[in-house]
C-alpha cells in the first residue's frame, strides 16, 4: 500500500519560511504527479501545488504562487514544499497526495494522502 | 476561477437511510469532479472521481452522478462509519485549480 510521510511543520513567525518534506514508498514514484493540499484548523480543503512525475510542470493556487515552490527528488522518493513569506492564513495542515490519473494522463483525483503536518504562522 | 458550492452545510439521516449531497459549479467542469470523504483527524479518501465512477475498494453505497453543473453524491443505506464531511473537488480547468467544495458534514439523526 501506498505510503506518504509529511514531515517539517512546525511553528513559525509571519514572514518566515518553511520547507515541508513527504517522503514516499511502496510505488513508483517518478510515475506519480504529485500534490500538497493544506487544512486550515477546522476549514475545508484547498489545493495548493501540482507536479509532474519528471518534476518539469509545476502549477500553484493563486494564494500561494510567487510564494511557494513545489520540487522533488524522484531518486529519493521525495516531494518538497518550500514556503515563503508566510502570513497568518498559511496556518493549516499540509497535506501530500498522489494524483490518480487515466491512460491518458489526465488528473483524476487525488487518490493516496499522508496524515499532514500542521504549520502555524504566529508571532 | 470556477467555485463549487456544496448543499446542505449539515445533513443529519439515520442509519438505513439514504444520503443525498449536492455540489454545484460556477461554470461547466463537464464529468470533471470527484468526491471525498473526510473523517476527524484523518486525510480525505478519494471516493468517486470523473463523476460517477467509484475508487477501488469503495463499496457500491456510493454512488455519483451529475455532469455540466451539477453533481450528486448518493450514500445507500448508511453505516455507522460513513457519518463524516464530504467534499467535491472539480479538476476541469487548465492550468489546473483542483476547487474543492467547502463540504457536507453528514450527521447522525
Amino acid at each position: 500500500q501506498v505510503l506518504l510521510v509529511e514531515s517539517g511543520g512546525g511553528l513559525v513567525k509571519p514572514g518566515g519560511s518553511l520547507r515541508l518534506s513527504c517522503a514516499a514508498s511502496r510505488f513508483i514514484f517518478s510515475d506519480y504527479y504529485m500534490g500538497w493540499i493544506r487544512q486550515a484548523p477546522g476549514r475545508g480543503l484547498e489545493w495548493i501545488s501540482y507536479i509532474s512525475g519528471s518534476g518539469r510542470d509545476k502549477f500553484y493556487a493563486e494564494s500561494v504562487k510567487g510564494r511557494f515552490t513545489i520540487s522533488r527528488d524522484n531518486a529519493r522518493n521525495l516531494l518538497y514544499l518550500q514556503m515563503s513569506s508566510l502570513r497568518a492564513e498559511d496556518t493549516a495542515t499540509y497535506y501530500c497526495a498522489t494524483a490518480r490519473a487515466d491512460d491518458g494522463g489526465y488528473y483524476q483525483g487525488f487518490e493516496f494522502w499522508g496524515q499532514g503536518t500542521l504549520v502555524a504562522v504566529s508571532s | 476561477d470556477i467555485v463549487m458550492t456544496q448543499s446542505p452545510a449539515t445533513l443529519s439521516v439515520s442509519p438505513g437511510e439514504r444520503a443525498t449531497l449536492s455540489c454545484w459549479a460556477s461554470q461547466t467542469v463537464r464529468t470533471n469532479l470527484a468526491w471525498y470523504q473526510q473523517k476527524p483527524g484523518q486525510p480525505p479518501r478519494l471516493l468517486i472521481y470523473d463523476a460517477f465512477t467509484r475508487a477501488p475498494g469503495i463499496p457500491a453505497r456510493f454512488s455519483g452522478s451529475g455532469s455540466g453543473t451539477d453533481f450528486t453524491l448518493t450514500i445507500s443505506n448508511l453505516q455507522s462509519d460513513d457519518f463524516a464531511i464530504y467534499y467535491c473537488q472539480q479538476y476541469n480547468d487548465w492550468p489546473p485549480t483542483y476547487t474543492f467544495g467547502q463540504g457536507t458534514k453528514l450527521e447522525v439523526k
